[in-house]
This record gives C-alpha cells, structure tokens and sequence, in this order.
C-alpha cells in the first residue's frame, strides 16, 4: 500500500515563473492539505482540498491555488515566484470519516527560486 | 488562534539516555489535540504520538511518551532509550477544529533539533 507520494522531489524556478506541485494521498484518503515549510521553521497550512473544493485556507495570497482531482489527487499551484517561496512543499492525506487525527505526510517538494 | 511555542532550538542527548523535548501551547478551545512529529533530514514528517485533550492518561506509543499537564499547557515528548536514529528534527503540533467537512488543520512550533550521540 503506497503511502502520500509527491512529486518533484525537488525544483528550480526563477522569480516570476509559475510552478505545479503534485501530490497523491493514501489509499483511502479523500482529504489533502498542502504545507510550506520554510527553512529551519515550522511546517505552515497553505489550504485543504475536501470533496474537489478547498475547504479552508491559511494566510498565504491569491498567487497560491490549488486542485483536487476527482480520484483525490492534488495540485498545488504558485503563480510570479518570489525568492521567499522557496521552501520544502509538504502534502498530508487523511480521512474525513476516518481516525481524523491520522495525517500522513509525504516526502515534500524542495522548491528552490532563483 | 492556537499557538505553540518550542523553546529548545536543539537538544543533545547520550545514546540510551532519556531526553525530554518542550512543548507549550496557547488555545481557547476547550476540545483540542496535541501531536508531535519527527522529520529526518530526508524531510518526511513521521507521526509519532496524539494526546488529546480530554484523554485522561498520557498517551504512550513505545518508547515515545506525552507528558501532558493541561493546567500549565504543555505537551512534552519524552523519549526513553535514546538511539542514533533518534537524530532528527521534531515538532510539537495542535489541530485546529473545523467542523464544515474535511479535516482539521495542524498549526506547528518551530522545532527542535535533536542530536543523539554515541
């Protein structure tokens, strides 16, 4: 059973680009949340896909959209790169119905801007 | 809003020794929970222990254990038996409730670096 998978592992944008993360959850999950965790910070809450729409959001701008598809996989899209973008990108998958606590991470994006 | 402060920017522990790492936290819910995290060098977050705040024991989960005093607000990992592997960065979390469909969102300290010595 494939845990969260993401992909890239890592990327290289330059300020003004626009990227596209990718993240698939957990057999059996149907909720996913995108983090961006800056160096030596704490993981942040970008926004939680639910159902293909986003449910809640963090405090990070318009330039930060994202996507749930209908087989519970997920996008997450950032538009005019800034360097302070750069971060390690953090999806978790977990379940409504399920033990809600159980969120399981996967391996992150590294996103260097230039 | 919740709010969660880890004051050790890192700790240094003898293999086989116990380590305690802090955690305090700030939240007017009266129904909240309580998670810490490991993140190896490799970056995936490793889920490690849940505390919630109406469980009545602290929760254990082998060698890992929750040191859980609701009146003073914290929340710290004790780890017994420290080994190498232990070396790692590590994260206090709390949920945040959101009850419109979905899960709730975890807010996270900033983390404190564990070093495990031989």
């Amino acid at each position: 059973d494939a845990g969260v998978t993401q992909s890239p592992t890592h990327l290289i944008k330059t300020r003004g680009q626009q990227v596209t993360l990718r993240c698939s959850p957990k057999s059996g999950h149907d909720t996913v949340s995108w983090y961006q965790q800056a160096l030596g910070q704490g993981p942040q809450f970008i926004f939680q896909y639910y159902e293909e729409e986003e449910r809640q959001r963090g405090n990070f701008p318009d330039r930060f959209s994202g996507h749930q598809f209908p087989n519970y996989s997920s996008e997450l899209n950032v538009n005019a790169l800034l360097l302070g973008d750069s971060a390690l990108y953090l999806c978790a998958s977990s379940s409504a119905s399920g033990r809600w606590y159980e969120q399981f991470f996967g391996p992150g994006t590294r996103l260097t801007v230039l | 809003a919740q709010k969660i402060t880890q004051t050790q920017p890192g700790m240094f522990v003898q293999e086989k020794e116990a380590v305690t790492l802090d955690c305090t936290y700030d939240t007017s819910d009266q129904s909240y929970g309580l998670f810490w995290y490991k993140q190896p060098s490799s970056g995936e977050m490793i889920f490690l222990i849940y505390q919630g705040s109406y469980d009545e024991q602290n929760a254990t989960e082998g060698r890992y254990s929750l040191n859980f005093q609701k009146a003073r607000k914290s929340a710290n990992l004790v780890i017994s038996a420290s080994q190498l592997g232990d070396s790692a960065m590590y994260f206090c979390a709390m949920r945040e409730p959101y009850l419109q469909g979905g899960s709730e969102k975890l807010v996270f300290g900033k983390g404190t670096k564990l070093t495990v010595n031989p």
